[in-house]
């Protein structure tokens, strides 16, 4: 197992376009988390899966995000009419649920700028 | 809600030397966990050391070691012999173990430390 990989590093996109992150979690991880993470500033939790359950979604991610993990496999985060406010690495990471391991696993992120 | 403060944006270190990086949490739980996480420069976020709330004994990984105040709220990472390896940014985490909890096993961290190590 490689880790958790993210595809692709990095995204230039114009304001308005469409654009489509993915997430290749650890296979034994059944949790799978996004993250958001502007320069400077730490991660801010976005949503999470359990398996193919979405179990929750912060108040960050507006209506025009949307995730998720067909089959409990890879997720993908997709953005729509992107804003310059969305430029910001996009963090994927995946766990065993929590009562079985503190464990994190971190991808590489992809980085997203708007222009 | 949980919140993680770390007041140091920027710390520097001699190269051989010791530095403590801060960090203050808020929280109403009593069991928890906290973390140092390592990001060098555009790679990605690795696990530094840990600490269970539960544990009165402060964690220690080689080189690093962390000063856990549960009643002040307080979680410092020592990093003693500094190597110009551990220059990256550092982040301060919480995780919540309470399965009714709104943090259950998701991460808040704090804004991050950038530590430069002077050769």
């Amino acid at each position: 197992d490689t880790g958790v990989s993210q595809n692709p590093r990095h995204k230039i996109t114009k304001r308005g376009q469409n654009v489509t992150f993915r997430c290749d979690p650890i296979s034994e991880h059944n949790r799978l988390y996004w993250y958001r993470q502007t320069l400077g500033q730490g991660p801010e939790f976005l949503t999470y899966f359990q398996n193919e359950a979405q179990l929750e979604k912060s108040r960050l991610l507006s209506d025009r995000f949307s995730a998720e993990r067909p089959k409990g496999s890879f997720s993908t985060l997709e953005i729509q009419r992107t804003e310059q406010g969305d430029s910001a690495m996009y963090l994927c990471a995946s766990s065993f649920p929590p009562g079985q391991s503190y464990g994190y696993t971190f991808g590489s992120g992809t980085r997203l700028t708007v222009v | 809600a949980q919140t993680v403060t770390q007041s140091q944006p920027e710390m520097s270190v001699q190269e051989a030397e010791t530095v403590t990086l801060s960090c203050t949490y808020d929280t109403s739980e009593s069991d928890y966990y906290l973390f140092w996480y390592k990001q060098p420069p555009s790679r990605q976020m690795i696990l530094v050391i840990r600490q269970e709330a539960y544990k009165q004994q402060n964690a220690t990984e080689n080189r690093f070691s962390v000063n856990f105040q549960k009643a002040a709220k307080s979680f410092s990472l020592k990093i003693s012999d500094s190597q110009l390896g551990d220059a990256a940014m550092y982040f301060c985490a919480y995780r919540s173990i309470n399965a009714g909890g709104t943090s259950y096993g998701k991460l808040t961290f704090g804004q991050g430390t950038i530590l430069t190590v002077h050769p």
